[in-house]
């Protein structure tokens, strides 16, 4: 079964700080990785990423795969109380179209 | 706007009743999926649907099913319910694997 671990598991941080959540994978014929954010309700699409060492970015947000070294990172800048939520990496093989989730990552955003 | 709709954002429910929890897409989606979210266990899956009448067990299958007799819904059936079931439930859809997933609001379960 693919595995994928999410790193911290939860983290507070004030406003203003810059966060690195990490999500590493194991996989057998990988396909794409997706983060998602979740607050009280469903999860919200935030990246799909596919290929390496290309960055997507969204306003304060960022993401960046690494194929080699089976990890992706989730930058968050200049946080703000808006961005305190569950935030969830997934993975996709070639063969299947199930997604497999990590547990997540549970982040707080203090004034 | 797309949208993913689960007929209930909370049940209360007795052991050992029969439960159904709903899902119905309006995307025209293939795919269709059942998780189930626990603290400290994240999104696991419960079964999966790539078609009309098709079903496939995901990770933790036993003590549910499914039904899809349509493509647009998708219904995820507790046989007996049990304490251990007591769970946030969200439905899942996407066209094919080259797309994330659009997820409903989830249904939060509660057996007692």
């Amino acid at each position: 079964e693919d595995k994928v671990v999410q790193s911290p598991l939860s983290l507070v941080v004030h406003e203003g700080d810059t966060v690195t959540l990490n999500c590493s994978y194991e996989v057998t014929n990988f396909r794409s990785l997706l983060w998602y954010k979740q607050e009280k309700k469903a999860p919200t699409f935030l990246f799909m990423l596919t290929s390496s060492g290309i960055e997507k970015k969204s306003g304060r947000l960022s993401s960046i795969l690494d194929k080699k070294e089976l990890f992706s990172i989730l930058n968050i800048t200049a946080t703000q109380t808006g961005d305190s939520a569950v935030y969830l990496c997934a993975e996709i093989a070639n063969t299947g179209n199930q997604f497999y989730f990590g547990t997540g990552t549970s982040l707080t955003v203090i004034p | 706007d797309v949208k993913v709709t689960q007929s209930s954002r909370y049940l209360v429910k007795r052991t050992g009743e029969k439960v159904f929890l709903e899902c119905v897409q309006d995307m025209d989606h293939e795919n269709m999926f059942w998780y189930r979210q626990d603290p400290g266990l994240g999104l696991r899956l419960i079964y999966f649907s790539y078609d009309v009448k098709m079903k496939e067990k995901g990770d933790i299958p036993e003590g549910y099913s499914v039904s899809r007799e349509k493509k647009e819904r998708f219904s995820l059936i507790l046989e007996s319910a049990s304490t251990n079931q007591t769970s946030m439930y969200l439905c899942a859809s996407n066209l094919d694997r080259n797309y994330g997933y659009t997820f409903g609001s989830g249904t939060r379960l509660t057996v007692v």
